[in-house]
C-alpha cells in the first residue's frame, strides 16, 4: 500500500526548463511534506519542505504547491540546471501515533537536465 | 562536521551469515531510523528508535534487528541474511520525531547471494 504516488518516474528537461514532480496522498494524519534530493552514490539530503497551512512555498529555484484538499503537492525547479539533475523523492510525515516520526517516502522521480 | 556515518559501504554476503551494518551520529539526535531503498519503491522504514532503549518496528522489519545502548549508535543486524534483502540501506537522524529534518548517511549497498 503506497501512501504517497510520485510521478514521473522519470524527467527530461532541457536546461533553463521548467521541472515539476507530483505527488499525492491518501493519510490526512500527515502534517510535514519535505522533498529530498539524492545524488548517485549519496544518501538523500533535505531540499525544501512545507507544513499544510500553507499553499506555497519558495526557496530560491524551486517551489513546493500544495493542495491540501486535493492531497497533492508538487515540487517546482525554475530555471533547471544540470546540476539538478539527481534523484527526487517526495515525502510525508505523520503527526505521531504509531507512526512517530515516520517519513513515508514517494518513489522517486530520476530528473536529468540536458545542457 | 555534523554528519551521520554508515559502516561498511559495501558489503556482499552469503544466505544466513550474521552481518551487522553500524550507523553513527555526532549530532546528539533522538531520533533515528534506517531505510531501505529499493527501485520503483522509494525508501521505507524497517526500525527506528526515540531514545537510548526505545526501537520500534517500521513499515518492512521482517529478517532485522536493531539495537539502541547509545544514543549516537544505531546497528542494525541481519540475523540470516536472504537474497530478498539485497538493497541499498540509509541510516538516518533527527533531532526529535516530531522535528523536521531527518539526517541520511552515506547509504550501505548489501548483496546477498
Amino acid at each position: 500500500q503506497q501512501q504517497v504516488k510520485q510521478s514521473p518516474q522519470s524527467l527530461i528537461v532541457q536546461k533553463g526548463g521548467i521541472s515539476i514532480i507530483n505527488c499525492a496522498y491518501e493519510n490526512t494524519a500527515f502534517d510535514y511534506f519535505p522533498w529530498y534530493q539524492q545524488f548517485p552514490g549519496k544518501g538523500p539530503a533535505l531540499l525544501i519542505a512545507i507544513r499544510p497551512d500553507v499553499s506555497e512555498k519558495k526557496e530560491g529555484r524551486f517551489t513546493i504547491s500544495f493542495n491540501k484538499s486535493a492531497k497533492q503537492f508538487s515540487l517546482h525547479i525554475m530555471d533547471s540546471q544540470p546540476g539538478d539533475s539527481a534523484t527526487y523523492f517526495c515525502a510525508a510525515k505523520d503527526a505521531g501515533g504509531t507512526s512517530y516520526g515516520k517519513l513515508t517516502f514517494g518513489q522517486g522521480t530520476i530528473l536529468t537536465v540536458h545542457p | 562536521e555534523a554528519q551521520v556515518t554508515q559502516n561498511p559501504r559495501y558489503l556482499i554476503t552469503v544466505t544466513g551469515k550474521k552481518l551487522t551494518v553500524t550507523c553513527s551520529q555526532n549530532m546528539n539526535h533522538e531520533y533515528m531510523s534506517w531505510y531501505r531503498q529499493d527501485p520503483g519503491l522509494g525508501l521505507r522504514q524497517i526500525y527506528y528508535s526515540m531514545n537510548v532503549e526505545v526501537t520500534d518496528k517500521g513499515d518492512v522489519p521482517e529478517g532485522y534487528k536493531v539495537s539502541r545502548k547509545e544514543k549516537r549508535n544505531f546497528p542494525l543486524i541481519l540475523e540470516s541474511p536472504s537474497p530478498n534483502q539485497t538493497s541499498l540501506y540509509f541510516c538516518a537522524s533527527s533531532l526529535t520525531g516530531t522535528g523536521g529534518e531527518q539526517y541520511f548517511g552515506p547509504g550501505t549497498r548489501l548483496t546477498v547471494t
